[in-house]
C-alpha cells in the first residue's frame, strides 16, 4: 500500500543546534514534495516545497532534501530557536488532481 | 493579498444534529478548494475538494456533504451528526504549486 512516514517520536533539541525530520514514502513517485509547520490548534502552513528534480531547497534557516532514490526528504532547521517548536509535517502530491497525501507530523521541541 | 476564513473556530454539537462550517476566499479568484479533518494520530484526512461552482468530489464515504454555492465559498455540512464526527476541520485553497497550500484556521468539533 502507499504510504507516507515522518518520525513518530517527539525530537528534542537544544536551541543554536540543526534539527533534522525525516519524510519516507512507499510506492509513490511524487513530483513534488511539501513541508508545513502547524501549530497546536492552528491550521498547518506552508513552508517549502520541493521537485522531483531538486535536489535541495533553501529558505531563511530551513532546508529541504528530496532524494527520490531512497525515496525520502529531509527537512533541516539550522540555528535552531525555541520558536521554531512545532509539528511539522510533509505532504507529497499524488494524481493528476494535486491531491496531497499527508504524513502523521514530527513534533519538534527546541529548548532554550 | 489572499486570505481564507473559517467559522466557527469551536463548535459542540449534539449527536443527531445538523452541522454547517463555512470557508471564504477572499482575493483570488477560482481557487481549488479542500475540505480536511485532522483526528488525533490520524493525520489530515482529504473530506472534499472543489475545482468550480457546484463541482465537488467526495474522497471518503461519510456522514458529511460539501457544496460550492459560490466561487470562492465553500460550505461543510451533515444532516445529522454522529460521534465520530468529532475532530478538527479545515478548509484550504491552493493556488499554485509553489505556494502550496493555505489553511484557515480550523473548526474544533466536538460531538456530544
Amino acid at each position: 500500500s502507499q504510504k507516507i512516514e515522518q518520525n513518530s517520536e517527539a525530537l528534542n533539541i537544544q536551541e543554536g543546534k540543526t534539527a533534522t525530520l525525516t519524510c519516507n514514502y512507499t510506492n509513490y513517485s511524487p513530483a513534488y514534495l511539501q513541508w508545513y509547520r502547524q501549530d497546536p490548534g492552528r491550521g498547518p502552513v506552508f513552508l517549502l516545497l520541493i521537485r522531483e528534480n531538486e535536489k535541495e531547497k533553501r529558505k531563511e534557516r530551513l532546508k529541504v532534501t528530496f532524494d527520490t532514490t531512497l525515496k525520502q526528504s529531509l527537512f533541516h532547521i539550522t540555528a535552531s530557536q525555541p520558536a521554531d517548536s512545532a509539528t511539522y509535517l510533509c505532504a507529497l502530491e499524488a494524481g493528476n488532481n494535486r491531491k496531497l497525501i499527508w504524513g502523521l507530523g514530527t513534533s519538534l521541541a527546541v529548548n532554550p | 493579498s489572499q486570505t481564507i476564513h473559517q467559522w466557527p473556530a469551536t463548535l459542540v454539537q449534539p449527536v443527531g444534529s445538523p452541522l454547517s462550517l463555512e470557508c471564504t476566499v477572499e482575493g483570488t479568484s477560482n481557487p481549488n478548494l479542500y475540505w480536511y479533518r485532522q483526528a488525533a494520530g490520524r493525520g489530515l484526512q482529504l473530506l472534499f475538494y472543489s475545482v468550480g461552482i457546484g463541482q465537488i468530489s467526495s474522497e471518503v464515504p461519510q456522514n458529511l456533504s460539501a457544496s460550492r454555492p459560490q466561487d470562492r465559498q465553500f460550505i461543510l455540512s451533515s444532516k445529522k451528526l454522529l460521534l465520530s464526527d468529532s475532530g478538527f476541520y479545515l478548509c484550504a485553497w491552493g493556488r499554485d504549486r509553489v505556494y502550496g497550500y493555505t489553511f484557515g484556521s480550523g473548526t474544533r468539533l466536538t460531538v456530544v
